[in-house]
């Protein structure tokens, strides 16, 4: 059974800085592209950003480009997603996202339960 | 960026309904289009991708048709456990978009 845990949301100043993880059981990790998706507080989903499987190509949405980056540890079957300049616009719940196989053209097979980010002074 | 429309963006229906919903691209994704369901507090759950497979698991009264620009989901007989909130996602290219949402309720 796939399993993504992410950890490290919380409560953060305007202009901070956080480290989400993700970790996955339950499947090879290193053969998967992987994804992070956001929804703040009442609000639909956005895509953030994706890394494929050997942790090469990494995308962004526009919004966060320059601020977050994707990263991942194939030895410990660990997703990261580093997230500087923080906002209130930030605010939201992170999913972290198995894509079956790869992001672009497949889909988001499996979910994580979420971590919330609040951005506030 | 591909724009994802969704109509409607809320319905009420009755156990045992037929319903459909809308999603439109703003240029061909050719079938490259999932859609997924959220329950309240709870992650979203992949139901169909590649416009019309439905993953394994999903009960076969969901279904999905459509290519290039329009998309269907459709539900043949609602239950209860099917009031959620449904989303449209594409995955032709990124950054890959979401559409905002429909809402399906209790009549």
């Amino acid at each position: 059974e796939v399993q993504l845990l992410e950890s490290g949301g919380g409560l953060v100043q305007p202009g901070g800085s956080l480290r989400l993880s993700c970790a996955a059981s339950g499947f090879l990790f290193s053969r998967d592209s992987m994804s992070w998706v956001r929804q703040p507080p009442g609000k639909g989903l956005e895509w953030v950003s994706a890394i494929s499987s050997d942790g090469g190509d990494p995308y962004y949405a526009e919004s966060v480009k320059g601020r977050f980056t994707i990263s991942r540890d194939n030895s410990k079957n660990t997703l990261f997603l580093q997230m500087n300049s923080l906002g209130a616009e930030d605010t939201a719940v992170y999913y972290c996202v198995k894509c079956r196989h790869s992001c672009q053209r497949e889909n988001f097979q499996d979910w994580g339960q979420g971590t919330l980010v609040t951005v506030s002074s | 960026d591909i724009q994802l429309t969704q109509s409607p963006s809320f319905l009420s229906a009755s156990v045992g309904d037929r319903v459909t919903i809308t999603c439109r691209a703003s240029q061909g994704i050719s079938s490259y289009l999932a859609w997924y369901q959220q329950k309240l507090g709870k992650a979203p759950k992949l139901l169909i991708y590649a416009a019309s497979t439905l993953q394994s698991g999903v009960p076969s009264r969901f279904s999905g048709s459509g290519s290039g620009t329009e998309f269907t989901l459709t539900i043949s007989s609602l239950q209860p456990e099917d009031f959620a909130t449904y989303y449209c996602q594409q995955l032709s290219s990124y950054p890959f978009t979401f559409g905002p949402g429909t809402k399906v309720d209790i009549k």
